[in-house]
């Protein structure tokens, strides 16, 4: 197993433009989460899912923003017509989480946005 | 409102001896703590997790302290070693959400040979 991979790992676009992220979890994860990193702060939650499901989004999370997991696989991240206040490191996820227990969650290296 | 607080932004320690990383949160709800390495351009790697069941959590070098009356927890590395030098930060889950972790902002270590 590789881990959490994320793709592309770095994105620079315009002001105005639509983006899409994609993240592959551990294989046997049942949950994946988004976070977003800004310079200087801790990662801060976006949304999970658990299989395909999104149980939970952040108020972060707006409008503008939308994600997937359609088979309970990978998940993709869109931001739509990006602001210069996305620009951050996005963040994918995973943990094999059973019932109301806490597990690990384990990181992908990242997708850094960055808006012009 | 952080929940969750990592007061000192760096620590320098020398290469051999003991680094210690404090965390503070709010939420007596929290249930479930983490510590998280990072280095430059990466994400973050998991170090070591501790319940609220429990005072204490070894994992070779990495010991975590949980102190849940002052609400408070901390990372002890022994001996630290120049490859430790990177951001740690610390996390927290519970408090009525089931999904996301709560980070702090991060202590940036740095360990001298």
């Amino acid at each position: 197993d590789t881990g959490v991979s994320q793709d592309p790992r770095h994105k620079i676009t315009k002001r105005g433009q639509n983006v899409t992220f994609r993240c592959d979890p551990i294989s046997e994860h049942n949950r994946l989460y988004w976070y977003r990193q800004t310079l200087g702060q801790g990662p801060e939650f976006l949304t999970y899912f658990q299989n395909e499901a999104q149980l939970e989004k952040s108020r972060l999370l707006s409008d503008r923003f939308s994600a997937e997991r359609p088979k309970g696989s990978f998940s993709t991240l869109e931001i739509q017509r990006t602001e210069q206040g996305d620009s951050a490191m996005y963040l994918c996820a995973s943990s094999l989480t059973i019932g109301f227990s806490n597990y690990e969650q384990y990181f992908g290296p990242g997708t850094r946005l960055t808006v012009t | 409102d952080q929940q969750v607080k990592q007061n000192s932004p760096s620590l320098s320690v020398q290469e051999g001896r003991i680094s210690i990383l404090n965390c503070d949160y709010t939420n007596s709800m929290f249930d479930y703590f983490l510590w998280y390495k990072k280095y430059p351009a990466e994400g973050p790697t998991f170090l070591i997790s501790i319940s609220s069941i429990k005072d204490k959590n070894e994992d070779g070098r990495f010991t975590v302290f949980l102190n849940k009356s002052a609400k408070h927890l901390s990372l002890h590395i022994v001996p630290s070693q120049p490859g430790d030098s990177a951001v740690y930060f610390c996390a927290a889950s519970g408090g009525g959400s089931q999904g996301n972790l709560i980070f702090g902002k991060g202590t940036k270590l740095s360990v001298k040979p």
